[in-house]
């Protein structure tokens, strides 16, 4: 059962556009959440995070949104560069014990065209 | 700072063996989680250590182990090798603390089961 969810696989985007990525789960018991993203041999690069006590976190260009009664999370890029391209990852925790149980998502594969 | 280094960064095993892997968290780190990557499946947890305990797990068979020293580095282990162990070993690590939620990743170590 995947309690964390990335729809698209893809996306391609134009630069100088928004991008949106977009990420659902399935457990209330989710407070946490991380968006990361990855180089091909590389490993995952911490972009953004959000808690479950906010609805908007916003650094530089990067934004993540987060809709609680919906169960869903989004990632915006603007302006999007060509090295954005890579695949992004959402990730999910249920922080209630302190630990560091991450969910993440199959992750998109975004392609920001010049 | 040195980031998280892995090793080794890639290997291949027959079905039947074992294998072991290393991870040397961020200096100062005290949470080392792992996780496994395979395509169509994304980023799946397998154990997170924090001061040589474990203190989370993932849905893996037991077949799959591992252990934290008191250096903070870990080591993970895979016993009697599958074809479907074939993945990207992820290891990450935290300060480990309840405000310290962001888990900085390592490169990775490619698995090849043949």
């Amino acid at each position: 059962d995947q309690q964390v969810k990335q729809n698209s696989p893809s996306l391609s985007v134009q630069e100088g556009r928004i991008s949106i990525l977009n990420c659902d789960y399935t457990n209330s018991m989710f407070d946490y959440f991380l968006w990361y993203k990855k180089y091909p041999a590389e490993g995952p690069t911490f972009l953004i995070s959000i808690s479950s006590i906010k609805d908007k976190n916003e650094d530089g260009r990067f934004t993540v949104f987060l809709n609680k009664s919906a169960k869903h999370l989004s990632l915006h890029i603007v302006p999007s560069q060509p090295g954005d391209s890579a695949v992004y990852f959402c990730a999910a925790s249920a922080d209630s014990t302190g630990t560091y149980k991450y969910i993440f998502g199959t992750g998109t594969r975004l392609k920001v065209l010049a | 700072k040195a980031g998280v280094t892995q090793t080794p960064r890639y290997l291949i095993k027959t079905r039947g063996q074992q294998v072991t892997l290393s991870c040397s968290p961020i200096s100062g780190h005290r949470s080392v989680s792992w996780y496994q990557q395979t395509p169509g499946q994304g980023l799946q947890f397998l154990f997170e250590y924090f001061s040589e305990t474990q203190r989370n797990k993932g849905n893996f068979p037991g077949r799959f182990s591992g252990r934290q020293f008191s250096n903070s580095r870990s080591e993970m282990n895979v016993s009697t090798l599958e074809l479907g162990d074939s993945a990207l070993y992820l290891c990450a690590s935290s300060l480990g603390g309840t405000d310290a939620y962001e888990q900085y990743f390592g490169p990775g170590t490619r698995l090849t089961v043949t």
